[in-house]
This record gives C-alpha cells, structure tokens and sequence, in this order.
C-alpha cells in the first residue's frame, strides 16, 4: 500500500518562506504532486514532480528526491491567502493518486 | 470553462435510500476518480476510471458503486446509504492519471441519518 507523512500544521508571517515536508512509502511511483485547499472547498492542483529536483511555478516551488522518498512544497513571499491546508500526493499507478492527511498552514500578519 | 460540475452541493438522506451523485466534465479527460473527504483523514479514493468502461477500486470502495458509459460522466452510486457514509465527496478529471493537473468539482456534502 501507499502512506504518506506531512506535519499537521505550520505556522508563519506574512512576507516569510515556508517549507512543507511530505515523505512517503509506495509500491511503484509515478509523481509526487501537490493540492491547495480552503476550507472545505474544492482542492487546486499546484505542482507536479515527476523526476528529482525542483520545480518552480511563481511563488510556490516543490522538490522531489525519489532516492529518499521524500518531497517539499516551499512558499515564498506568503500572502494571507495562502492560509489553507496543502496535500501532498503520490501516484503509484494510473489514476492510483493517494494523498497525505494534509498539512494546515496559517499566516498571520 | 473547463470544469467539473457535481450535484447535488448537499443532501440529506435517510439510511437505505439509494442515491445517486452525478459528476460531469468538460475537459475530455480520460481519467477520472471520485474521493471522500473526513476530518483527520485527508482525502481518501473511492473509484477511479481509465476510460469508458474501465473502472476500478480505490481505498475505500464499500458500499459504493460507480458507472462510466460515457467519457464526460461518472456517477457515483450508494445503493443503500449508512451514517458512516456521511462525508465530503470530490469528483476529480484528469489528462494523465498520474497525479498532474487534477480538476476537482466543488465538492458534496453528504449527511445520512
């Protein structure tokens, strides 16, 4: 089966850089992706890795190692929108995505 | 616009009524999965579907059903509904199946009793 471990919750200021941390476990591996969500809304996709290294997309970047399996999503220059939880998600097949619990990230001013 | 449209947003059911919830894109997307949500829990998959009449079971298919006779549609099905089944269900279209640039729907809230 598949598992994924990522901290519950981050805590930051506005204007700061934070790092989320997703290790996982899987029986073959095809990405490691990455999904915003506020409160009960529909999650958003972000970012995407499928081969090690880093991937950068405007504010948001995310890393992949699959030697380590092991993944990071860092925001830079947070914004008050940011607050919401981010899921990271491993597919182990077509279709086969599993996501972690989600990690809920607060910026306060 | 691309999208995913799923109905109803929310329903109230009673144990053992049948119910069906449609998901809908417009994308032409191959892939296709529907997922509950539970506090703690994160978002756990129910089925997902490769193509037309090509489905199969996620993590936590009991008690559900799922049908896919036509590339854009994909219902999902509780044949005889329980209170554990109350939960926050997301439909999701995908070009890859690999994880990259899911489309969600909005979401519905299901509350059995």
């Amino acid at each position: 089966g598949q598992s994924l471990e990522q901290p519950s919750e981050v805590t930051a200021v506005e204007g700061a850089i934070v790092q989320i941390n997703c290790t996982y476990q899987t029986s073959g591996f095809y990405g490691l992706s990455w999904y915003q969500q506020h409160d009960g809304g529909a999650p958003t996709f972000l970012s995407y890795n499928g081969l090690d290294g880093l991937e950068e997309t405007g504010r948001f970047s995310s890393f992949l190692s699959r030697s380590d399996s092991y993944g990071y999503l860092l925001l830079q220059e947070l914004q008050m929108k940011d607050s919401a939880s981010y899921f990271c998600a491993v597919s182990s097949g077509y279709s086969t995505l599993t996501f972690g619990k989600g990690t809920m990230l607060l910026v306060s001013p | 616009e691309a999208q995913v449209t799923q109905n109803p947003r929310y329903l109230i059911t009673v144990t053992g009524k049948k119910l069906t919830v449609t998901c809908s894109q417009n994308m032409n997307h191959e892939y296709m999965s529907w997922y509950r949500q539970d506090p703690g829990l994160g978002l756990r998959q129910i089925y997902y579907s490769m193509n037309v009449e090509v489905t199969d079971k996620g993590d936590v298919p009991e008690g559900y059903k799922v049908s896919r006779k036509e590339k854009r549609n994909f219902p999902l099905i509780l044949e005889s509904p329980s209170p554990n089944q109350t939960s926050l269900y997301f439909c999701a279209s995908s070009p890859t199946g690999t994880g990259h640039g899911y489309t969600f729907g909005s979401g519905t809230r299901l509350t059995v009793v």
